[in-house]
């Protein structure tokens, strides 16, 4: 089965702070990895694709990077929208999700 | 506007078959490489994925499941229909059913889910 490993599982940061959230992979996927964000209560929302395309109408301070096995999704000034938990998601063999990153309000 | 809406029983006892409906709206499973999964996430942990369909009526499944998992399509009901047997309370969780636009793409739109227990 191929794993994906999120660190770290819990995120402290405060509005405005530049945070990345990494996700490796058992074994290399190319770049078929998705980031999601979900909220309490609600359905998982595609960010990003193929480990750095922005889904469209998502703000642009989300990025994308990373190939092979190691990934980071990267947010460049916090906003209070964007306190939710995050998964990366490969779907090079099928499909499976990392344990997901809560990003919390410090 | 593409839609998924998810629908079935919010509890179910143990032993027992689960049936799930999502229903969609705004794109057609007949245009080729339309794909529409399932997925499930127990509360408070992470996502697991479940099923797939395919436009040409291919079928994937979660290989540690799949003996318990069947997924079906009516395309004339833009619905997309997963079976799951013999539940256990470890199976009590979200279920979402997920659209995705291409057979190599991630899952771009989600239904709201539909929270099952499993109970006696």
């Amino acid at each position: 089965d191929l794993q994906m490993t999120q660190s770290p599982s819990t995120l402290s940061a405060s509005i405005g702070d530049r945070v990345t959230i990494t996700c490796r992979a058992s074994q290399s996927i190319n770049n078929w990895l998705a980031w999601y964000q979900q909220k309490p209560g609600k359905a998982p929302k595609l960010l990003i694709y193929k480990a750095s395309t922005l889904e469209s109408g998502v703000p642009s301070r989300f990025s994308g990077s990373g190939s092979g096995t190691e990934f980071s999704l990267t947010i460049s000034s916090l906003q209070p929208d964007d306190f939710a938990t995050y998964y990366c998601q490969q779907y090079n063999v099928y499909y499976s999700f990392g344990q997901g990153t809560k990003l919390e309000i410090k | 506007q593409v839609t998924l809406r998810e629908s079935g029983p919010a509890l179910v006892k143990p032993t027992q078959t689960l049936t799930l409906t999502c229903t969609f709206s705004g794109f057609s499973l007949t245009t080729p490489r339309m794909c529409v999964s399932w997925i499930r996430q127990p509360p408070g942990k992470a996502l697991e994925w479940l099923a797939r369909i395919d436009w040409d009526d291919d079928k994937y499944y979660n290989t540690s499941l799949e003996t318990r998992l069947a997924i079906s399509q009516d395309t004339s009901k833009n619905q997309v229909v997963l079976t799951m047997t013999n539940m256990d309370p470890m199976d009590t969780g979200t279920y979402y059913c997920a659209r995705l636009r291409s057979v190599g793409s991630a899952f771009d739109i989600w239904g709201q889910g539909t929270m099952v227990t499993v109970s006696s």
